[in-house]
């Protein structure tokens, strides 16, 4: 079955720096790709996906990338504000299932 | 906020106890799914449902019962039988299991047994 990595799990960046997180997909039939942020205490909310016959999104500062030779994925987040602290969490759809990595805990210093 | 609510929010259980918590959407999503989130963790996959009567088992069944009776509701059983069950549960819907679409969360319900 799928298996999701995500990589960091903890993520400290400087106010205004960049933020990347990566995750790798085992399951090349996968085709769906969301990432979701949770803030602490509250539900899981879509933040960007992409699919599979794309290989780059952008929405402000927010964008997601994806290479499926390489199965792995990653989200990059620019000009880095306080709000932007949370988990994160990357998935995969695999057969009718999202399959979710661990999380990244994105902690921004002031 | 999405229209899919969770009850109650906070619960507590004595250790062989069941309990039930609630999941409703009014969404008119087809696909309703049940995760357990434990502290630092991901989210897993308790059961799912992609239409009405029909449910299939997650990673991590064991310990849990669901029924879907009507399209808006999923509830889901913690029985005795789950040894480890304090954690958050989160409930999701989609539009349609078979697509590419994004699911929704309610607001989470935190169990603690006692």
């Amino acid at each position: 079955g799928e298996n999701v990595e995500q990589h960091p799990s903890t993520l400290s960046v400087q106010e205004g720096d960049s933020a990347v997180i990566k995750c790798t997909y085992s399951d090349s039939a996968s085709n769906y790709f969301p990432w979701y942020k949770q803030e602490l205490g509250k539900r899981p909310q879509l933040i960007i996906d992409i699919r599979s016959n794309v290989g780059e999104k952008k929405d402000q500062r927010i964008a997601v990338t994806l290479n499926k030779t390489a199965k792995h994925f990653s989200l990059h987040i620019t000009e880095t504000q306080p709000e932007d602290s949370a988990v994160y969490f990357c998935a995969a759809k695999s057969n009718y299932q999202l399959i979710w990595g661990a999380g990244t805990k994105l902690i921004i210093k002031p | 906020d999405g229209g899919i609510t969770q009850s109650p929010k906070y619960l507590f259980r004595k250790e062989g106890q069941n309990v039930t918590l609630s999941c409703e959407q009014n969404l008119n999503h087809d696909a309703m799914y049940w995760y357990r989130q434990d502290p630092g963790q991901g989210l897993r996959l308790i059961y799912y449902s992609q239409i009405v009567n029909d449910f299939q088992k997650g990673d991590i069944a064991e310990g849990y019962s669901v029924s879907r009776e009507k399209k808006e509701s999923f509830p889901l059983t913690v029985t005795s039988a789950q040894k480890n069950p304090t954690a958050f549960y989160l409930c999701a819907s989609s539009p349609a299991e078979y697509g590419n679409n994004e699911q929704f969360f309610g607001p989470g319900t935190r169990l603690t047994v006692l």
